[in-house]
């Protein structure tokens, strides 16, 4: 089955850095790889995804990219804020989600 | 994207007891998922649960430990039984509207076994 490794596991940043969050897969079928938000006592929510065909996506502050040659993707969180602050888990879809171990954030003001 | 309601949201058990948690979806999905949370750590898949056949498990979960449910396709029930303090986790279902885009989850069970 699927494989999903995610680094790193914590990561802390200055309000207003970039956060690099990466992730590698091992099953070349899984075609969707989304990434999730978790707050505290929350449910994980979509933030964005990417499909295979794609090798790059961008929604405001957050951008995924996608190398299936080697079997990355990476989330990408620019000008930070205390808000992005969270759990963050990527996952890959091969007809069911594999997740990440997931990466703890923290924002420092 | 599917809103799903589940309940309870939280619930503290003896050891022994069953618990049953529901979902119900707002529209019809074919497949439905259950994963287990436990505390700090990722999200595991319990089983794939899909109208009209038998869920179908992952690998360290039993049917008899986790019986499921999927009498439609708008809803789904997962039992823990015979429930020990490891059962002690956060429980999830979700749906996927179709080849996993717009994947969603429930609010989640958070169940503490005394």
């Amino acid at each position: 089955g699927e494989n999903v490794e995610q680094h790193p596991s914590t990561l802390s940043v200055q309000e207003g850095d970039s956060a690099v969050i990466k992730c590698t897969y091992s099953d070349s079928a899984s075609n969707y790889f989304p990434w999730y938000k978790q707050e505290l006592g929350k449910r994980p929510q979509l933030i964005i995804d990417i499909r295979s065909n794609v090798g790059e996506k961008k929604d405001q502050r957050i951008a995924v990219t996608l190398n299936k040659t080697a079997k990355h993707f990476s989330l990408h969180i620019t000008e930070t804020q205390p808000e992005d602050s969270a759990v963050y888990f990527c996952a890959a879809y091969d007809y069911k989600l594999s997740f990440g171990a997931g990466t703890t954030v923290t924002v420092r003001a | 994207s599917a809103v799903i309601s589940q309940k309870p949201s939280r619930d503290i058990c003896q050891r022994g007891t069953s618990l049953t948690i529901q979902c119900q979806v707002d529209s019809q999905v074919t497949m439905m998922f259950w994963y287990r949370q436990q505390p700090g750590q990722s999200l595991t898949l319990i089983a794939t649960a899909n109208q009209g056949s038998e869920a179908t498990y992952e690998s360290g979960f039993v049917i008899d430990k986790f019986p499921i449910s999927r009498p439609n396709l708008t809803f789904s029930t997962l039992t823990v039984s015979n429930m020990s303090p490891e059962d002690s986790s956060i429980y999830l279902c979700s749906v996927d509207p179709g080849q996993g885009y717009g994947y969603t989850f429930g609010s989640g069970t958070r169940l503490t076994v005394v």
